[in-house]
């Protein structure tokens, strides 16, 4: 069994402050983490993933991530907000029993304020 | 887009119809995915498949079935539509089924009347 958490349905930053998006998972096995960003009228692209290795993730955008096993979390940061960052990010979890599919969070919107 | 090309993008339609809705991808991958979209509940997993006539169910499966019968074609189908299928439906592909990441279409926005 696998679930996602995501603390916080709204985040406001403004222009050039940090961003950070909070994301809690729990999972059976061994989990996969990813982060997806959807912006209005389309569909989710990925902005990175963790599977195995090297805990902090570096994705698109000047997004990274990174997987604390012993908080069960994958928060998503950015140092500096952009404008065109704003946009609704998903962060999802799939176990790596081969036998599972992606679960994803509800969502948080981020609003970016000049 | 990755290849998916999702049909029709706009439907309303009445209580009780029946509704088909078409997914195409030119990547031949092997994973396809039906979601659905609702605000407050993210996106929630309907139905996928891991090829010609192989499907599974997800999450929410009640009210919808799907079929593939050819790599790049997978249908959902309400059989008969209720307004709590009012949703934004995505269907997405990927390489493998757990570490691969998903690829998105641009959605079906479906009213049901």
């Amino acid at each position: 069994a696998q679930s996602v958490t995501q603390l916080g349905s709204h985040v406001s930053v403004s222009e050039g402050a940090l961003v950070l998006l909070r994301c809690n998972y729990s999972s059976s096995v061994p989990p996969y983490l990813f982060w997806y960003v959807q912006y209005p009228n389309q569909g989710l692209q990925l902005l990175l993933k963790y599977t195995t290795g090297a805990t902090l993730v570096k994705g698109i955008n000047g997004f990274e991530a990174e997987f604390k096993k012993s908080e069960t979390s994958f928060h998503l940061t950015k140092p500096s907000a952009h404008m065109s960052d704003a946009a609704e990010y998903f962060c999802a979890v799939v176990g790596n029993s081969g036998y599972s599919t992606l679960t994803f969070g509800k969502g948080t919107m981020l609003l970016v304020s000049p | 887009d990755a290849g998916i090309t999702q049909s029709p993008r706009h439907k309303v339609t009445e209580t009780g119809t029946p509704v088909t809705l078409r997914c195409h991808q030119t990547e031949n991958h092997r994973y396809m995915y039906w979601y659905r979209q609702d605000p407050g509940h993210g996106l929630r997993l309907i139905h996928y498949s891991y090829g010609v006539k192989d499907t599974d169910k997800g999450e929410v499966s009640d009210g919808y079935s799907v079929s593939r019968s050819k790599t790049e074609d997978f249908l959902l189908t309400l059989e008969s539509a209720t307004s709590s299928q009012t949703s934004v439906y995505f269907c997405a592909i990927s390489v493998d089924r757990d570490n691969s990441p998903l690829h998105f279409g641009n959605g079906t926005r479906l009213t049901v009347t």
